[in-house]
């Protein structure tokens, strides 16, 4: 069964530094987005992304994030120069719209640590 | 503005009993989905089941069962014969309007199964 795919499955950076999440989304899908889940809390919605650019975003995706395809496989998230509170699991997810159910298929998350 | 509450922070389970994880939400859009995701301690978001808005019947999969009580505004899931695997956090979360937007997570309840 197609799935989600996300490296790394952990990450550890100094406060300042940029780090690049990496997804493969499901072959055939045609959104993409980012969540993030900091340590014990509920999952948080990043960014969304159809035909090449963003279609949504929240107030947590200010201008330390972007997000590229940069082919036609992979999806990134990049931040710029993290901070200690940047640190989370940080889930892709991918999705057909029109397809029955609609349902977001998760990654397995990439751990960031910022120290 | 759309809203998910999971009021059980909580729950035990006995083994092969069944369960209930209560998921009530807020919305003025006509159109919308419910979904539920497990969320074992490994970390992986891992889809279980899906209500839309406009289904007629309680969705089912499996183990899994959703009592959708669309007056109410409840979406609760239902696991039957509950094993120790079943042990994990899981999240209540909806979309609502457009598919392709971004989904809205309840705060999760944690499952633990006693053998």
């Amino acid at each position: 069964e197609p799935e989600v795919t996300q490296t790394p499955s952990h990450q550890v950076t100094q406060m300042g530094q940029e780090v690049i999440l990496r997804c493969v989304p499901i072959s055939n899908h045609l959104y993409f987005y980012w969540y993030r889940q900091i340590l014990g809390q509920k999952v948080e919605f990043l960014v969304s992304f159809y035909n090449n650019e963003i279609s949504e975003k929240s107030e947590i995706f200010d201008d330390q994030f972007s997000v590229e395809r940069p082919d036609g496989s992979n999806f990134t998230l990049k931040i710029r120069s993290t901070k200690l509170e940047d640190s989370a699991m940080y889930f892709c997810a991918s999705s057909i719209p029109g397809q029955g159910k609609e349902t977001q298929y998760f990654g397995p998350g990439t751990r960031l640590l910022v120290l | 503005a759309q809203k998910i509450t999971q009021t059980q922070p909580g729950m035990f389970v006995q083994e092969k009993e069944a369960v209930t994880l209560d998921c009530t939400y807020d919305t003025s859009d006509p159109s919308y989905g419910l979904f539920w995701y497990k969320q074992p301690s490994s970390g992986e978001m891992i889809f279980l089941i899906y209500q839309g808005s406009y289904d007629q019947q309680n969705a089912t999969e499996g183990r899994y069962s959703l009592n959708f009580q669309k007056a109410r505004k409840s979406a609760n899931l239902v696991i039957s014969a509950s094993q120790l695997g079943d042990s994990a956090m899981y999240f209540c979360a909806m979309r609502a309007r457009a598919p392709g937007n971004q989904f809205y997570f309840g705060t999760g309840t944690s499952l633990t199964v006693i053998p």
